[in-house]
């Protein structure tokens, strides 16, 4: 069964650490991973990853994958409280834009 | 539209009762697809359109749950007899799906859900 794995599932922080946030996942037919950031209910989206080793960057956030070792990392530097919100990782596979999610990560940046 | 919408944005019934949650996809986008969070918890798919083709059901909890799209824009997603454990946030979402470049593929756009509470 496929299946999308976060951890932490929680984390709280102070304004200006830096958090790693992390997605393992093992799927069929994997064809790339993406991040969500969940701030009330609309899941906006941050980052998606196609290729091993090649980081994207948004600002102070990045995000890299390891298809080797199925995983991938989100990265946000300097946390803010506006970075407070839950973390999505995403999976997509087969030939659909169908996407496996994991329970995601609440991040809660403290002033 | 700009975005995906849907309503109602809160949803209260009671046990036993129907219930049908509606969705306006981003005009243009041909995927459409259903997700329920309950509480805490990652998204879980439910239903997925693309086009003309016959829909990807696979998620789908219960013969009480059943979704259709007509003109191939706005869907309706029906729950039926109402649980307690259908309690949840019903988000729905869209893409450019089956197109080229393929990062529109998986690129989702969420409305911003239903919070239904079945009593």
């Amino acid at each position: 069964e496929d299946k999308v794995v976060q951890s932490p599932l929680s984390l709280v922080v102070h304004e200006g650490d830096t958090v790693t946030l992390n997605c393992s996942y093992e799927v069929t037919n994997f064809r790339s991973l993406l991040w969500y950031k969940q701030e009330k209910k609309a899941p906006t989206f941050l980052f998606m990853l196609t290729s091993s080793g090649i980081e994207k960057k948004s600002g102070r956030l990045s995000s890299i994958l390891d298809k080797k070792e199925l995983f991938s990392i989100l990265n946000i530097t300097a946390t803010q409280t506006g970075d407070s919100a839950v973390y999505l990782c995403a999976v997509a596979s087969g030939n659909t834009g169908k996407l496996i999610f994991g329970q995601g990560t609440t991040l809660q940046v403290k002033p | 539209g700009a975005g995906v919408s849907q309503s109602p944005s809160n949803k209260v019934t009671e046990k036993g009762k129907d219930v049908e949650l509606r969705c306006d996809p981003i005009s243009g986008h041909t995927a459409l697809y259903w997700y329920r969070q309950s509480l805490g918890q990652g998204l879980e798919f439910l239903i997925y359109f693309q086009g003309n083709s016959a829909p990807d059901k696979s998620g789908l909890p219960s013969d009480r749950f059943s979704a259709e799209r007509t003109g191939g824009s706005v869907s309706t997603l029906t729950i039926q007899r109402t649980q307690q454990e259908d309690s949840a946030v019903y988000l729905c979402a869209s893409s450019l799906a089956g197109g080229s470049p393929r990062a529109y593929y998986e690129k989702l756009f969420f409305g911003s859900g239903t919070q239904l509470s079945v009593l």
